[in-house]
């Protein structure tokens, strides 16, 4: 059983276009994240939502909104994407927030031409 | 500003031995972590240091001190499946893991 799940894998469209990314856990955890990571590797925490609570809202756009319908479940969506957004994103979970040990999902990478 | 130091490469040998080290500016600090990610992969929680000294966990150990706020990594008995990317990564009160930038390993035969 996969412990964190992402839909899709890949994403490629077009600048201007509304894009989805999906995120499960089945840890039981209580905290779930999202996670960008540029062509450097380097990893930026975007959100983080605690039993569907928003506990962090780093500084990203405004077209990228979290939705956490339940604490197991944790999506991302894009609005009116941009060249800058292409990345991969990961979901992570925990057990409590800000916690030093997180459990990462395998990722979304997103490319926008 | 919080930040991590890291270097960005490093070359070894299979069975050689390796360190990585991080110093890190942080307020609010609790502890560091390292974690693995291999090329396409997620990454991977390795270790967890809060206090002063060294913690082994099998081929892998890490070590802080919170005096020169500095920690790193040592890996033994290097392998070619240890070929990754390893980030420090600093937890701190109240707000999210800030990652270092990452110290890509290769590892050859």
């Amino acid at each position: 059983d996969t412990a964190v799940s992402q839909t899709p894998k890949y994403l490629v469209t077009q600048m201007g276009n509304d894009k989805s990314i999906k995120c499960e856990q089945n840890l039981g955890h209580d905290t779930m994240y999202w996670y960008k990571q540029d062509s450097k590797k380097f990893l930026k925490i975007m959100f983080s939502y605690n039993n569907k609570e928003l506990i962090i809202n780093e500084t990203v756009p405004n077209r990228f909104s979290p939705k956490s319908p339940d604490k197991a479940h944790l999506n991302l969506h894009i609005n009116s994407l941009e060249l800058g957004d292409s990345a991969v994103y990961f979901c992570a979970s925990s057990q409590g927030s800000y916690s030093y040990e997180q459990y990462f999902g395998p990722g979304t990478r997103l490319t926008v031409t | 500003g919080q930040s991590l130091e890291q270097p960005s490469e490093v070359t070894a040998v299979e069975g050689a031995i390796v360190q990585i080290n991080c110093t890190y500016q942080t307020s609010g600090f609790y502890g560091l972590s390292w974690y693995q990610q291999h090329d396409g992969g997620a990454p991977t929680f390795l270790s967890y240091n809060a206090l002063d000294g060294l913690e082994e966990t099998g081929r892998f150990s890490s070590f802080l001190s919170r005096s020169d706020s500095y920690g790193y990594l040592l890996l033994q008995e290097l392998q070619m499946k240890d070929s990754a990317s390893y980030f420090c990564v600093s937890n701190q009160a109240g707000t999210a893991l800030i990652f270092g930038k990452g110290t890509t390993l290769s590892v050859s035969s």
